[in-house]
């Protein structure tokens, strides 16, 4: 059974540009989550998608946007990237509902030069 | 807003030493509560939860955790650390009252287990 799958693994791209990362949830997961952690810091969460609707949302700003797929894959999408940018990108995967625990995929590594 | 303390950003221990770390909340209506372990390179591996059942929590790896409600914590606990055992690890929680389940992460303490 395959976890949380996250592609790519590492990316490099410079200010300005825009990037797409995605994300397979685990079987029988509905709800997708993103979340960005900084090198050194814990998880920050930016969204949540259940039923192809963003259903909660973190502070960062709208140059960060989402899609969740009929097949509840999901996109996380960054544009006029900044130097800040640069993070280990991790998806998380659910089932709906606020006790059940999220699992995490390996994220993207993404450099901003 | 919902808020994690983890206190000590770096703890070290000897092998087969007790490891604590320590977590705690602020919420005036207790939260689900979460630990999870980050191996460098790697997502984050939940540990254990709690979710409003027993007050003592056991996870995989040996780990425990108990919930204490009068003090806003959820201290993790394991009686005897090994060399595998060193690694990040988060506490985070998710406010009951949302409709999803996003976390709130602690800022993490890095465990180091001497030889």
């Amino acid at each position: 059974d395959a976890g949380v799958t996250q592609s790519p693994t590492h990316l490099i791209k410079t200010r300005g540009q825009q990037v797409t990362l995605r994300c397979s949830p685990k079987s029988g997961h509905d709800t997708v989550s993103w979340y960005q952690q900084a090198l050194g810091q814990g998880p920050q969460f930016i969204f949540q998608y259940y039923e192809e609707e963003e259903r909660q949302r973190g502070n960062f700003p709208d140059r960060f946007s989402g899609h969740q797929f009929p097949n509840y894959s999901s996109e996380l999408n960054v544009n006029a990237l900044l130097l800040g940018d640069s993070a280990l990108y991790l998806c998380a995967s659910s089932l709906t509902g606020t006790d059940q625990p999220q699992h995490f995929g390996d994220g993207t590594r993404l450099s901003i030069l | 807003a919902q808020s994690v303390t983890q206190l000590g950003s770096h703890v070290s221990v000897s092998e087969g030493a007790l490891v604590l770390l320590r977590c705690n909340y602020s919420s005036s209506v207790p939260p689900y509560l979460f630990w999870y372990v980050q191996y460098p390179n790697q997502g984050l591996q939940l540990l254990l939860k709690y979710t409003s059942a027993a007050t003592l929590v056991k996870g995989i790896n040996g780990f425990e955790a108990e919930f204490k409600k009068s003090e806003t914590s959820f201290h993790l606990t394991k009686p005897s650390a090994h060399m595998s055992d060193a690694a990040e690890y988060f506490c985070a929680v998710s406010d009951k009252n949302n409709a999803g389940n996003m976390l709130t992460f602690g800022g993490g303490t890095r465990l180091m287990v001497k030889p």
